[in-house]
């Protein structure tokens, strides 16, 4: 099973700052099949990016990603007051996991 | 639009089985699987297994495999998750999400549905 860590558990920003969210994992992920999902409370998760560096349908170009092989980054390049939620990183290259969470939180 | 609705929420004693339904609509829905996600309170995001609604075959995480069965109904496209001899900590939120097939993400997501396991 590939592991999936995120770091940092936690991260307090204040709005209009820039976010980087990180995901590790535990082997290298076939042809960057990692996506990014947001989840805000109550709320099902919304797909925000895809093969590491795609947007989905609908997802404001604030929302960046990057990596391949083992690390993976989620940027957010000017936070607006909606974007504080939970970030999952997921892969779907050999089976599926998801990482443990960054929860993006108001300073 | 593409939209998942999934069935309400339930309550079961420890040992029951519960069957949770995802009823698809707005996209042709044989041409696409259907992944299970579950969230325990507070927790985060556990895979299940998929199935595609195509051809009926499924692939289950190893935890779940012997205890949970996915099904697919094409004529009222909708999918079914069934889990057998539940305990207390199955109780958690179960997602049904839209998939395009293996090497693809979750792109639409039902609305999610309490299951609570409790004597």
């Amino acid at each position: 099973e590939i592991v999936l860590t995120q770091s940092p558990g936690t991260l307090s920003l204040s709005p209009g700052e820039r976010a980087t969210l990180s995901c590790r994992a535990s082997q290298a992920i076939i042809n960057s099949y990692l996506a990014w999902y947001q989840q805000k409370p109550g709320q099902a998760p919304r797909l925000l990016i895809y093969g590491a560096s795609n947007r989905a349908t609908g997802i404001p170009d604030r929302f960046s990603g990057s990596g391949s092989g083992t690390d993976f980054t989620l940027t957010i390049s000017r936070l607006e007051p909606e974007d504080f939620a939970v970030y999952y990183c997921q892969q779907y290259g050999y089976s599926v996991t998801f990482g443990q969470g960054t929860r993006l939180e108001i300073k | 639009q593409v939209q998942l609705v999934q069935s309400g929420a339930e309550v079961k004693k420890p040992g029951a089985s519960v069957k949770v339904s995802c009823k698809a609509s707005g996209y042709t829905f044989s041409t696409y699987g259907i992944s299970w996600v579950r969230q325990a309170p507070g927790q985060g995001l556990e895979w299940m297994g998929w199935i595609s609604a195509y051809n009926g075959n499924t692939d289950k995480a190893q935890k779940f495999q012997g205890r949970v069965t996915m099904t697919t109904d094409t004529s009222t496209s909708t999918a079914y998750m069934e889990m057998r001899s539940l305990r207390s900590d199955d109780t958690a939120v179960y997602y049904c999400a839209r998939v395009s097939g293996w090497y693809w993400p979750f792109d639409h997501w039902g609305q999610g549905t309490l299951v609570t396991v409790s004597s």
